[in-house]
């Protein structure tokens, strides 16, 4: 009964480059949610996606960081043309909704560590 | 800014003794959560406290919730050197699609 897995664990890329980040959720999960952690920041709420649909992109800058969680496959949160400021810890998580409790739990995953060069 | 802000930012303790940090938040909730993670890791949910409860416990935790003061805190008993680590509080708030707003977080060193 694997948790929540993200992949890559670390991930080098240079100025201009592309980066591609993984999320496979929790079995039984519908719920996906990427968080951005700066040191002494906190965790940053990103974006909010059931299968194939965003319902919340409100914490996703403008240009360049798009999110998907296609029918089959892993969430992807994408951010093309990277600059040293997007270099930060990218943390999933996902949940199966509120439900009848009415409590949205979360599971995350060990995150992926981004560093921009 | 963050919906949920815990105080202290960090709190050194010796082992055995009883930490307490406290979150304050600004909007109504559905229920409030606080999360542990351990350093380079993921967060690790602790327990949660629904906006009609006004105390929960769970072994050495235990979490107040005052909707009136808009605040919450969390004690954590007889700490060990295993429970360093940081701490968050998270609000729910009510309505569907709901998304989880986290604090800044508590660093907790507990000294053996």
């Amino acid at each position: 009964n694997a948790g929540v897995m993200q992949n890559p664990r670390h991930l080098v890329r240079r100025r201009g480059q592309e980066a591609r980040l993984r999320c496979s959720p929790m079995k039984g999960h519908s719920h996906v949610y990427w968080y951005r952690q700066l040191p002494e920041e906190g965790l940053k709420f990103m974006v909010y996606l059931q299968k194939e649909n965003i319902i919340d992109e409100s914490g996703m800058p403008k240009e360049r960081f798009s999110a998907e969680f296609p029918k089959e496959g892993p969430s992807i949160l994408r951010i093309q043309q990277v600059v040293r400021g997007d270099s930060a810890a990218y943390f999933c998580a996902s949940s199966r909704g509120q439900g009848s409790s009415g409590a949205n739990v979360l599971t995350f995953g060990a995150g992926s560590r981004l560093t921009v060069l | 800014s963050q919906q949920g802000e815990e105080d202290p930012q960090a709190l050194s303790i010796q082992e055995g003794e009883n930490a307490t940090m406290n979150c304050s938040y600004k909007t109504s909730i559905n229920n409030l959560q606080w999360y542990r993670q351990n350093s380079g890791r993921g967060l690790v949910h602790l327990i949660l406290i629904r906006s009609n409860e006004r105390e929960k416990h769970s072994g050495r935790l235990r979490v107040t919730l005052d909707t009136s003061k808009k605040s919450s805190s969390l004690l954590i008993t007889a700490s060990r050197a295993a429970d360093t680590a940081s701490y968050f509080c998270a609000t729910d708030p009510t309505g569907a699609n709901s998304k989880l707003t986290f604090g800044k977080g508590i660093t907790l060193s507990v000294r053996p």
